[in-house]
């Protein structure tokens, strides 16, 4: 698999603490949000998605959060483990019937201490 | 990984030679996507498919062609390949328009020397 040496930043948390990792959007326009986890070389995946006409949304041992007024989202891992270890990057989407046009942030690389 | 194979998985070429790197998928979804990915930018979109022969521009197509002549594959060709160009490249698939859940390949390093 491939992975790419990112100069992130890194938000490194002691096993068993909850993490929060924050992103900033740009298109107020955008119709939902999503959160990507990608491990070492590999491929994004998939994690929890948002509509922008809610500000919450849970999904195992992981909530997402979306503040509207401040362009604001972020995500929330309960009780972090090891196999949490990754780069997460959110995502912005505007619906089209072309298909998804996702604009990702930079990412953020979490880093779990035993 | 959702049944998509990106070929090769790593790629040296020389400045100016064209490069194709192919995507193939066996889930039957319509929508095809190429992003590269890079220090600093996260993904990009580069070009992406709607269907069969349906294609259009990313934030990043300069340099970048591709074509989808059948359901289950997708190839992104650089016509004349520029040291710019060295990324690793992301292949994803989604089922429908609306549907958030993109599934992504391994990959492709290609390095232009």
């Amino acid at each position: 698999g491939e992975s790419v040496g990112l100069h992130l930043p890194t938000l490194s948390v002691q096993e068993g603490d909850n993490s929060i990792i924050n992103c900033a959007y740009s298109n107020s326009a955008s119709d939902y949000f999503i959160w990507y986890k990608q491990e070492s070389g590999k491929g994004p995946q998939f994690i929890i998605d948002i509509r922008s006409n809610m500000d919450k949304r849970q999904g195992q041992r992981v909530t997402v959060l979306l503040n509207k007024t401040v362009k604001h989202l972020s995500l929330q891992i309960a009780a972090t483990q090891p196999g949490d270890s990754a780069v997460y990057f959110c995502a912005e989407n505007m619906e089209k019937s072309s298909g998804d046009k996702l604009t990702f942030g930079t990412g953020t690389r979490l880093a779990v201490r035993p | 990984d959702a049944g998509i194979t990106q070929s090769p998985r790593h790629k040296v070429t020389e400045t100016g030679t064209p490069v194709t790197l192919r995507c193939h998928q066996t889930e039957n979804h319509r929508y095809m996507y190429w992003y590269r990915q890079d220090p600093g930018h996260g993904l990009r979109l580069i070009h992406y498919s709607y269907g069969v022969k349906d294609t259009d521009k990313g934030e990043v197509s300069d340099g970048y062609s591709v074509s989808r002549s059948k359901t289950e594959d997708f190839l992104l060709t650089l016509e004349s390949a520029t040291s710019s160009q060295t990324s690793v490249y992301f292949c994803a698939i989604s089922e429908s328009s609306g549907d958030t859940e993109a599934f992504f390949g391994q990959g492709t390093r290609l390095t232009v020397v």
